[in-house]
């Protein structure tokens, strides 16, 4: 089984600072990565699939970039509306089976 | 624009099943899979497994094998997350979420989620 693992665990930054968080796994998922916010209470919204394609409706400050096994999410200049946990996704394509990272959150220095 | 809707909050004795709904409106049901996802409190994301609807065809994480059966009504574009065997480590929010494209029988190259049901809250409490 591919196992993600997330760094730093927590990143403290404030608003309008570039936002950059890592996901690393055990093997190669190619570009099979996807990237999520989650708010308290909320559920999970999709930022970020193949690695680096924007999902419908998601801003311009977030971007993706990687392959392989290192993964990079980008928030260029963080509004207050980002501080919240970010998780990264791998898939298989057949048997469809889904790992996620532990998660980082990002909160207000 | 499709909508997840999932079935309200349940609270369930140790060693007895709960079985959660997710209700598909406004958009394509059975090409798409539908898989569950838990959050327990405080702590991250969980795959459970999916369901391709048009194929009935369930894959789950080997964690949950033979505990969990996820199943789909296409008739009623209603998918079900069934959990036996409760234990209080089960308490947690379970969501659904559909796939971001469509699926064959032997490929699902969109096996990320969007859109995502809102959640129920399953306790396991004596």
């Amino acid at each position: 089984e591919i196992v993600l693992t997330q760094s730093p665990a927590t990143l403290s930054l404030s608003p309008g600072e570039r936002a950059t968080l890592s996901c690393r796994a055990s093997q190669s998922v190619s570009s099979y990565l996807a990237w999520y916010q989650q708010k308290p209470g909320q559920a999970p919204r999709l930022l970020i699939y193949d690695a680096s394609n924007r999902a419908t409706g998601i801003p311009a400050r977030f971007s993706g970039s990687g392959s392989g096994t290192d993964f990079t999410l980008t928030i260029s200049s963080l509004e207050p509306e980002d501080f919240a946990v970010y998780y990264c996704q791998q898939r298989s394509n057949w048997p469809p089976r889904v790992t996620f990272g532990p998660g980082t959150k990002v909160d207000i220095k | 624009q499709v909508q997840l809707v999932q079935s309200g909050a349940e609270v369930k004795k140790p060693g007895s099943s709960v079985k959660v709904s997710c209700k598909a409106s406004g958009g394509t049901f059975s090409s798409y899979a539908i898989s569950w996802v838990r959050q327990a409190p405080g702590q991250g994301l969980e795959w459970m497994g999916g369901i391709i609807p048009i194929f009935g065809t369930a894959n789950y994480a080997q964690k949950f094998q033979g505990r969990v059966t996820i199943t789909a009504d296409e008739s009623t574009s209603t998918a079900y997350m069934e959990l036996s065997s409760l234990r209080s480590e089960d308490t947690a929010v379970y969501y659904c979420a559909r796939t971001l494209g469509y699926c064959s029988s032997t490929s699902c190259p969109n096996n990320w989620f969007d859109p995502w049901g809102q959640g129920t809250l399953v306790t396991v409490s004596s």
